[in-house]
Parts: structure tokens; sequence; C-alpha cells
């Protein structure tokens, strides 16, 4: 069975400063990985999605994620927060007709 | 551009009522789902519909129906709610199994 493990419930961080949230996959075949953040009170937005090719894949807003396979994870970062990144970050596999199997997310909070 | 859209956006009900959710994309989508998000957590799939005419559970299905009334329209049902079923609501759709999903704004119900 497929699985996601976000080990932070939740992160703080400076702002300006650099951010890395973690994620780890379980995934019988090649995984097709996904980061969605969500705003208060919103839906899901995809950040950036990971298929197959370079390991090292760019998003939106600044974000971008590294797959490593030898160690089953899928780390999202960005070089500097803004205010505006607070939010809640979901890291997702899917590659079955079973839709996405979801990590149980991080907070992110962002201090002055 | 709409996407995919729910409603209602907000509902109450009393336990023992019921009720329908709805859901429509015009992404002209094969594959749709009903996730359900929870405090601590993420989200947990309900059902799915990977194409027109077909419906399967998911991780989360006892309580629930489904129905694909065609390809944009993919509904959620509550026979008879119970507080367990408070919850917020995500619709999301998706081209294949190997593509990335479109959530809706969701449906955050209360069972009282």
């Amino acid at each position: 069975a497929q699985s996601v493990t976000q080990p932070d419930i939740h992160i703080t961080v400076s702002e300006g400063a650099s951010l890395e949230l973690r994620c780890n996959y379980s995934y019988g075949a090649t995984p097709y990985l996904f980061w969605y953040v969500q705003s208060p009170g919103q839906g899901l937005q995809l950040l950036l999605k990971y298929f197959s090719g370079d390991t090292l894949v760019q998003g939106i807003k600044g974000f971008e994620a590294e797959f490593k396979r030898s160690q089953s994870s899928f780390n999202l970062r960005k070089p500097s927060v803004h205010w505006s990144d607070a939010a809640e970050y979901f890291c997702a596999v899917g590659g079955g007709a079973d839709g996405l199997t979801f990590g149980k997310g991080t907070h992110l909070i962002i201090q002055p | 551009n709409a996407g995919v859209t729910q409603t209602p956006k907000f509902q109450v009900l009393k336990t023992g009522q019921s009720m329908t959710l709805q859901c429509a994309q015009d992404m002209n989508h094969n594959s749709m789902y009903w996730y359900r998000q929870d405090p601590g957590m993420g989200l947990r799939l309900i059902y799915y519909s990977a194409s027109e005419g077909t419906t399967d559970k998911g991780e989360v299905p006892n309580g629930y129906n489904v129905s694909r009334l065609n390809k944009r329209e993919f509904s959620l049902r509550l026979e008879s709610a119970a507080p367990s079923q408070t919850s917020v609501y995500f619709c999301a759709s998706r081209v294949t199994r190997v593509t990335e999903a479109f959530f809706g704004q969701g449906t955050r119900l209360t069972v009282v």
C-alpha cells in the first residue's frame, strides 16, 4: 500500500530564512509525487510535481523539490520565505486509478 | 475558468438528516474524487470514479454513497448524517491517473 509521511507537524521559520519541508513516501512502482499548498479556508493548490526525468523540479512561488529515490524522499525547499507562505503544505503520491495518497500535512508559521 | 465547483460551501445538519454534496468540473477530466479533511489527518479518500460509469470505494467509504451522473458531475450523499461526519469535504478531478489533481474550494459540513 502506498503511504506518505510528513515528519513535521509544525515548522516555524523567520521571514527571509530558507525552508525545507520533509516528505517520505512508500510506493510500489515509479512514484508520481506532488506538493500542494492550502491557505486557511481554501482548497488545495498544486505547487509542483515530479513524474520522471530531472530529479530537481521547479514549481510556482519560488518553490523547488528534489526527488531522491534511494531515500524515498521528495523534500520541498524555498531559499527565502515570505509572510504570505504561511499555510498548510501537503505532500502526495499517486499513479494509480484510486487518486492521490496524502501526508498529514505540515503547518508553516512565518515569524516576522 | 471555473475548474472544480462544489456546492454548498457550508452546511449544518442534524444527526440523522440526509444531504447531497454536489461537484462539477469543466475540464473534461476522466477521473473524479471525494476526500474528507480532518485536523491532523490530512486528506482521506472516500470514493472515486476512475471514468464515467464507474465508482469505487476509497479508504473511508462507510456512511457515504456516490453517483457519477455524467462526465462532469460527481455527487456525494450522506444518507443519515452522524457527528463523526463533521469535516471539510473536497472534490477533485484529473485527466488520467498519472496527472495532478485539481481541487474544489471545499464544503464545510457540521453535524450536530
